[in-house]
C-alpha cells in the first residue's frame, strides 16, 4: 500500500519570505514522489519529481524539494514566496517497484502569499 | 509531454441521466488513468484504462456506474451513469509519460442537480 500525508490544510506567508509545504509518504519499496500545483480553475501541473539520484530536486518556478529517506519526507520549498503561487498543492507518491503505475495523492495544502 | 484535452470542460446534469466524458491525447500511449476530484478534496483513482483490454477499477469504483472505454492508443471515454448530486466532481484524465511524469487534461467540471 501507498500513501501520503500533508499535515497542513493551508500554509499562509507574505510575499518575499521562505515557503514551505510538508509532505510524509509510505511505500511498501522505494518512492517516486511529485508535487504538483493546481490554481483556481484550472488543471493540475507538474512541479517537480524525484526518481533516484540527488536528494535536493529542483523544478518550476523556483519551487526545491529534498528527500529525506530517514524521515519518509518530501517538503517541497521556495526561498522567496510570491503572491502568485497561491495556489493548491499536492504532493504524490508511487511505489518504484508496482507495476500499475498507480499514483496516490495526499489531501492537498492551500498555499495563501499574502503581499 | 503529452498535451491532453477534455470534452466537455463543463456540464450541468439532472439527476438520473449520464454524461461521457471524453480524452484525447496527441500521442500514443498505452494506459490513460481516470481521476475524480469530488469538491474541496484530493484526486482520487477511478480506473486505469488499456488499448484492447476490460479498465481496471480501484475499490469503490464498479463499471455499471463509470464504463470506460479505450477504442485507440489516443482517445478514452468515461461515462458518469445514473448521475446524483453526489457525482458533482471534477473528473480529469492522464497519462504517464517518458520520466515517470504524470500528466493531466484540464478537467470536466460537473454539476448535478
Amino acid at each position: 500500500a501507498q500513501s501520503v500525508a500533508q499535515p497542513e490544510d493551508q500554509v499562509n506567508v507574505a510575499e518575499g519570505n521562505p515557503l514551505t509545504v510538508k509532505c510524509t509518504y509510505s511505500v511498501s519499496g522505494n518512492p517516486y514522489l511529485f508535487w504538483y500545483v493546481q490554481y483556481p480553475n484550472r488543471g493540475l501541473q507538474f512541479l517537480l519529481k524525484y526518481i533516484t539520484g540527488d536528494n535536493l530536486v529542483k523544478g518550476s518556478y523556483g519551487f526545491e524539494a529534498e528527500f529525506n529517506k530517514s524521515q519518509t519526507s518530501f517538503h517541497l520549498k521556495k526561498p522567496s514566496a510570491l503572491v502568485s503561487d497561491s495556489a493548491l498543492y499536492f504532493c504524490a507518491v508511487r511505489d518504484m517497484r508496482s507495476n500499475d503505475y498507480k499514483l496516490s495523492f495526499g489531501a492537498g495544502t492551500t498555499v495563501t502569499v499574502r503581499a | 509531454s503529452a498535451v491532453i484535452s477534455q470534452k466537455p470542460s463543463r456540464d450541468i446534469c439532472q439527476r438520473g441521466t449520464s454524461l461521457t466524458i471524453q480524452c484525447q491525447v496527441d500521442s500514443q500511449v498505452t494506459m490513460m488513468f481516470w481521476y475524480r476530484q469530488q469538491p474541496g478534496q484530493s484526486l482520487t483513482l477511478i480506473a486505469t484504462a488499456n488499448q484492447g483490454s476490460e479498465a481496471t477499477y480501484e475499490s469503490g469504483f464498479v463499471i455499471d456506474k463509470f464504463p470506460i472505454s479505450r477504442p485507440n492508443l489516443t482517445f478514452s471515454t468515461l461515462t458518469v451513469s445514473n448521475m446524483s448530486p453526489e457525482d458533482s466532481s471534477i473528473y480529469l484524465c492522464s497519462v504517464e509519460t517518458s520520466g515517470r511524469v504524470k500528466v493531466f487534461g484540464p478537467g470536466t467540471r460537473l454539476t448535478v442537480l
